[in-house]
């Protein structure tokens, strides 16, 4: 069982265009971050949201976590091709001493 | 600057033979970790650290094995290669009292 369960799987959009991606859970946690890899790097950080119903922006990204803290999202605005990746959600959950649990992440692409 | 390096980058070796992946980091990290990432499955976690002389076993470490002799090193031992072990293996790190991990570059190993 997937505990964080990502939508979509892909995403293909033309430049300029808006999207929203999902991260969800059945599961409540403690915080959530949100990283994105290009091919052949690893992941990098993008943002961490620790309250229920926090809102980070970062340029034209924007990370919501849930009232709930069972359920992220981030906003792209205006997308470029520079933002083409895969974007993970990984979670914390209390007690598991710094251990992630990922999501299987959105792999983007921006089309010119 | 600080930062995490693996090597090799690029590894191609044969069922059976003894393999082993180095991770190492210059942020004086106590936790070091070790996940797989393959299509379908995202990225799981093999083993990890919390400092030295501490190893763990995650999810999926059958057949893997973990040192920590010191701080900024934490190899991953495949004792006997299998195909099923083909896959792109990144090592990361975080302080102590912080969620958030740094992500090497990766090794995309291939058991032929």
């Amino acid at each position: 069982t997937q505990l964080l369960e990502q939508s979509p799987q892909f995403l293909s959009i033309q430049e300029g265009e808006n999207l929203t991606v999902y991260c969800n859970s059945s599961s409540v946690f403690s915080s959530l971050q949100w990283y994105r890899q290009e091919p052949g790097e690893g992941p990098v950080l993008l943002v961490t949201v620790v309250t229920g119903g926090e809102v980070k922006k970062l340029k034209r990204l924007t990370f919501q976590f849930g009232d709930a803290r069972k359920d992220s999202s981030l906003h792209i605005t205006a997308a470029q091709p520079g933002d083409t990746g895969l974007y993970l959600c990984a979670g914390v959950r209390a007690g598991s001493n710094y251990k992630l649990t990922f999501g299987k992440g959105t792999l983007l692409t921006v089309n010119p | 600057d600080a930062e995490i390096t693996q090597s090799p980058r690029h590894k191609i070796t044969e069922t059976g033979r003894q393999v082993t992946l180095a991770c190492h980091q210059t942020w004086n990290h106590n936790n070091m970790f070790w996940y797989r990432q393959d299509l379908g499955h995202g990225l799981r976690l093999i083993h990890y650290s919390y400092g030295v002389q501490d190893t763990n076993k995650g999810e999926v470490s059958d057949g893997y094995s973990v040192s920590r002799s010191n701080t900024e090193d934490l190899p991953l031992t495949l004792e006997s290669a299998a195909s099923s072990q083909t896959s792109v293996y990144f090592c990361a790190s975080s302080d102590w009292g912080n969620y958030e991990q740094y992500f090497g570059p990766g090794t995309r190993l291939t058991v032929t």
